[in-house]
C-alpha cells in the first residue's frame, strides 16, 4: 500500500539557519506530493505540491521542495528559517485506492530558537 | 482563493448533547469535502468523505450514527457529533477540493470540541 513517512517528529532550527524537513513516500507510479503546514489550533495551509515537470517545486512562505525519484524524497527546504515558521508540517499525497483519500505523514514539528 | 469557512472555531458541550460543525467553501463548489480527526500532537485522521447529494463514506472504525454528515448542497457539509462524551472531544478539520483528482485540500481552520 501507499505511505508517506516523516521520519523526524521534532526539529529545532536557529532562526536564520536553513531548513530541511524529510517526507519519504512508497508508490507505484509518479506520485503527486504535498507539504502543509499547521499552526497551533489551526487548520492546515498548502506550502507547495508537486504534479510533474520540474522536480525543484517553489512553494509560498519561501519553502521550496526536491522531488527525487531514486530516493523516494520529497524533501521541504528553506534556506533561512523565520521565528513565525515554527509549526507543524505535514508531507501529504492522494490515496491510491481512492480517488478522493489524502494521506499525511505524521507530521514534523519545527521549533525556532532565538 | 479557494477558501474554506468552519465554524465554529471552537465549542463546549455536556454529556449527551449533540454538536454540529460546519464547513463552507467560500468561492469555490466542492462536490467532496473530508472530515479529520486529529489529536494531540498527531497527524490527521480521516473519518469520512462527505459527498454532495448523497451519502458519506466512512472509514473503517468511525460510527456512522455517531457522527452524522449532511452534504445538502456544493458549498456546505455538516458533521454533527451526537450524544457526545468526553472521549469526543478532540480537533475537527474539515477540507474541500475544488477540482478533482490530485488536487490540493483546503482546510478550514478546525473546531475544537470540548466535551464536559
Amino acid at each position: 500500500a501507499q505511505s508517506v513517512t516523516q521520519p523526524d517528529i521534532h526539529i529545532t532550527v536557529s532562526e536564520g539557519a536553513s531548513l530541511e524537513l524529510r517526507c519519504n513516500y512508497s508508490y507505484g507510479a509518479t506520485p503527486y506530493l504535498f507539504w502543509y503546514v499547521q499552526s497551533p489550533g489551526q487548520g492546515l495551509q498548502l506550502l507547495l505540491k508537486y504534479f510533474s515537470g520540474d522536480t525543484l517545486v517553489q512553494g509560498i512562505k519561501g519553502f521550496e521542495a526536491e522531488f527525487k525519484r531514486s530516493q523516494s524524497s520529497f524533501n521541504l527546504r528553506k534556506p533561512s528559517v523565520h521565528w513565525s515558521d515554527a509549526a507543524e508540517y505535514f508531507c501529504a499525497a492522494p490515496g491510491y485506492s481512492s480517488a478522493s483519500k489524502i494521506i499525511f505523514g505524521s507530521g514534523t514539528r519545527l521549533s525556532i530558537r532565538p | 482563493g479557494a477558501v474554506v469557512s468552519q465554524h465554529p472555531s471552537w465549542v463546549i458541550c455536556k454529556s449527551g448533547t449533540s454538536v454540529k460543525i460546519e464547513c463552507r467553501s467560500l468561492d469555490f463548489q466542492a462536490t467532496t469535502m473530508f472530515w479529520y480527526r486529529q489529536f494531540p500532537k498527531q497527524s490527521l485522521m480521516l473519518m469520512a468523505t462527505s459527498n454532495e447529494g448523497s451519502k458519506a463514506t466512512y472509514e473503517q472504525g468511525v460510527e456512522k450514527d455517531k457522527f452524522l454528515i449532511n452534504h445538502a448542497s456544493l458549498t456546505l457539509s455538516t458533521l454533527t457529533v451526537t450524544s457526545a462524551h468526553p472521549e469526543d472531544s478532540s480537533f475537527y478539520i474539515c477540507s474541500a477540493s475544488s477540482s478533482g483528482y490530485n488536487s490540493p485540500l483546503h482546510f478550514g481552520n478546525g473546531t475544537r470540541l470540548t466535551v464536559t
